[in-house]
């Protein structure tokens, strides 16, 4: 079973835009992890955030963490045609076991 | 630092058949994951491990399943009497193990796609 929920399941942007996605999840977590998937691949990592960070960044990403809501977002700015992917977000509960992955976001970005 | 690579790329069976997929992690990388994902849907767990020890089984990975890990190296997937419902991407990943507490990022491979027929 997959323990976190993309929404939206599918986002159309243009580029240069803003791209938000949200992950919502069920049981208590300790780290909260970023991946990018594009047709045919395997998944890239893209940022980790720990259970006690509110808020992280790296280049155009930025990630917010809420524990007392159980979600995350994952924002990218300024949106390129390269950022066409699915984007999913995966949780950990320790260091000893698997991280348990959502649904996705299918993101399209049009030039 | 070549990634983790999976062998064979695609695998078309018959339904009955037994497939055996390779995974080859980095090579520094103690643990191994392999993952199941079906289109449009995100990765499901099927199993661990942390050198040659499998440390963690999904209900997933029904007897038909067998993965082993001799040596601490590179792992294989094998499915016996595949079924159409076993079509779908298998995934390898890999991680090293640090001090922290939070689970590493892992390193994936492009998969295995399976299609039974």
């Amino acid at each position: 079973s997959q323990q976190g929920e993309e929404d939206p399941q599918a986002l159309s942007i243009q580029e240069g835009e803003n791209a938000t996605m949200n992950c919502s999840y069920k049981t208590s977590i300790n780290n909260l992890q970023w991946y990018r998937q594009n047709s045919g691949r395997g998944l890239v990592h893209l940022i980790l955030i720990r259970s006690n960070e509110r808020e992280k960044h790296s280049g155009r990403l930025r990630v917010t963490l809420d524990t007392s809501k159980k979600s995350s977002s994952l924002l990218i700015t300024a949106s390129r045609a390269a950022d066409t992917a699915s984007y999913f977000c995966a949780t950990g509960r320790n260091a000893g076991n698997m991280l348990t992955f959502g649904g996705g976001t299918r993101l399209m970005v049009k030039p | 630092d070549t990634g983790v690579s999976q062998d064979p790329r695609h695998k078309i069976t018959k339904r009955g058949q037994n497939v055996t997929f390779r995974c080859d992690p980095i090579s520094e990388h103690n643990r191994l994951y392999w993952y199941r994902q079906t289109l449009g849907q995100g990765p499901e767990f099927l199993t661990y491990f942390q050198n040659e020890a499998q440390l963690e089984k999904s209900r997933l990975l029904s007897d038909r399943f067998s993965a082993e890990r001799p040596k601490g190296s590179f792992s294989t997937l094998e499915i016996q009497r595949t079924e159409q419902g076993d079509s779908a991407m298998y995934l390898c990943a890999s991680s090293s193990r640090t001090g922290s507490s939070y689970n590493s990022p892992l390193h994936f491979g492009n998969g295995t796609r399976l299609t039974v027929t």
